[in-house]
């Protein structure tokens, strides 16, 4: 079956440190999803990329999408405490013509952001 | 903003027992997921659910788990006997487009 490999599994930044995680699926994915799941709290979703070589921007965070579409990336420029949480990729399997994939998402491992001030 | 609700927050049971946990979805959406999370691990897929019916499944969602969606607004799972290694956080999504909107969860707790 799909697998998503996101690394590293742990990253301990200093604030104002840019940072990055890596997701790396086994299969083609017809688009990633990228969450943030605060600790305690449940994943919120932050972006969907779609196409191969896709770049998107939200503020600090730059997400990028192979041009295989089967590794993305996230990366947070000059960290900040509230970026502290789990980041974790989510993929959707390319779509063929011998089914339908109404919208299973296999998660990564995800990332456990620590932001020290 | 309209938000996927999940009731209970923390449910506690028995091995062996029967659980229904509960979610709302947001009124408008027509998909909706059960996920599950073991404490400090990722999010795993369990099943989906459209047009009244489960259109996927993953390998974890064996005969103890159930669906329905009772009424209009309500979307429950079942686990008819449950097992110590059932205990995690359940989520339940739901979406109108491609983005899913995750509830606060129901953390079970499986003694």
């Amino acid at each position: 079956g799909q697998q998503v490999m996101q690394i590293p599994q742990y990253q301990h930044v200093q604030e104002g440190e840019d940072f990055t995680t890596y997701c790396n699926s086994s299969t083609t994915l017809s688009n990633i999803q990228w969450y943030k799941q605060r600790p305690g709290g449940h994943p919120v979703f932050l972006i969907q990329l779609v196409k191969s070589g896709e770049v998107k921007k939200q503020k600090r965070l730059t997400f990028q999408f192979g041009e295989a579409k089967k590794n993305s990336s996230l990366h947070i420029t000059a960290t900040q405490t509230t970026d502290v949480g789990t980041y974790f990729c989510a993929g959707r399997p390319l779509i063929n013509a011998g089914g339908t994939s109404y919208g299973k998402l296999t998660f990564g491992q995800g990332t456990i952001l620590t932001v020290h001030p | 903003e309209p938000e996927v609700t999940q009731t209970p927050s923390h449910q506690v049971t028995q091995m062996g027992q029967e659980v229904i946990l509960r979610c709302v979805p947001i009124s408008n959406h027509l998909y909706f997921y059960w996920y599950r999370q073991i404490l400090g691990q990722k999010v795993e897929f369990l099943v989906s659910f459209y047009n009244n019916e489960i259109s996927e499944k993953s390998e974890i969602f064996d005969d103890q788990f159930s669906v329905e969606r009772p009424d209009g607004s309500n979307f429950t799972l079942k686990i008819r006997s449950t097992k110590l290694e059932d205990s995690a956080m359940y989520f339940c999504a739901s979406r109108a487009n491609y983005e899913q909107f995750f509830g606060p969860g129901t953390r079970l707790t499986v003694l």
